[in-house]
């Protein structure tokens, strides 16, 4: 089966520009979720969605992140605007049948 | 609120070396424990994973056990080889997938 797709792989952008980031999980998964890990450190979740829901966004700064599954299927991350602690890797997994696949990732770099 | 520590590195061993890498986390109630690794120029997989108190997790050589009295869930190999050379992630997530939580990872070098 195909895997988690997930583009761009990588952006460069500047302070106070928006950006967006894409994730179509694998055919058929429910859950998914949109991490952000910032160089030396673990993952960390910001959104969680089931089916086109949002079932977490706890940890998402509001006030500049957004993100969107409308068909319940792919789903897009924005920031806007960004700043320089944004530069991450941002990761969007898929859970199925008891384990969650991750995507590539998109790796921003905010200048 | 729910958390995972785990041990700093790098780790550095010669081949066929034993290894350990600590993880304990914090959380309510019972939630299962993973093990994901990253190699170089790849993305996370899973490694292991345990779902329950006392249950061994175990993939390639690895394995890790659920204890719960000591809220730990270490990371061992009886013999690595170069190839074992990768960021090594403890996770949790509570209620069946629900919040994960990651360690911030441990970097392991094996030199042969």
């Amino acid at each position: 089966e195909a895997g988690v797709a997930q583009s761009p792989r990588y952006k460069i952008i500047e302070k106070r520009q928006s950006v967006a980031f894409w994730c179509n999980p694998i055919s058929g998964h429910a859950t998914l979720y949109w991490y952000q890990q910032i160089l030396g450190q673990g993952p960390k979740l910001l959104i969680q969605f089931q089916n086109n829901g949002v079932v977490d966004d706890s940890q998402l700064p509001k006030d500049r992140f957004s993100a969107e599954r409308l068909k319940g299927v792919d789903s897009t991350l924005k920031i806007q605007p960004a700043k320089l602690e944004d530069s991450a890797v941002y990761l969007c997994a898929s859970i199925g049948f008891d384990e969650q696949y991750f995507g590539p990732g998109t790796r921003l770099t905010v200048t | 609120g729910d958390s995972v520590t785990q041990m700093e590195g790098p780790v550095t061993l010669s081949e066929e070396a034993f290894l350990t890498i600590n993880c304990t986390y914090t959380a309510t109630g019972y939630p299962s424990l993973f093990w994901y690794v990253q190699y170089p120029g790849e993305g996370l997989q899973l490694l292991l994973k345990a779902t329950k108190a006392d249950d061994k997790g175990s993939n390639k050589g690895f394995e890790a056990t659920y204890r719960k009295e000591t809220t730990s869930f270490h990371l061992e190999k009886g013999s690595v080889q170069v190839s074992d050379s990768a960021v090594y992630f403890c996770a949790l997530s509570r209620d069946n997938f629900n919040k994960f939580y990651f360690g911030s990872g441990t970097k392991l070098n094996v030199k042969p």
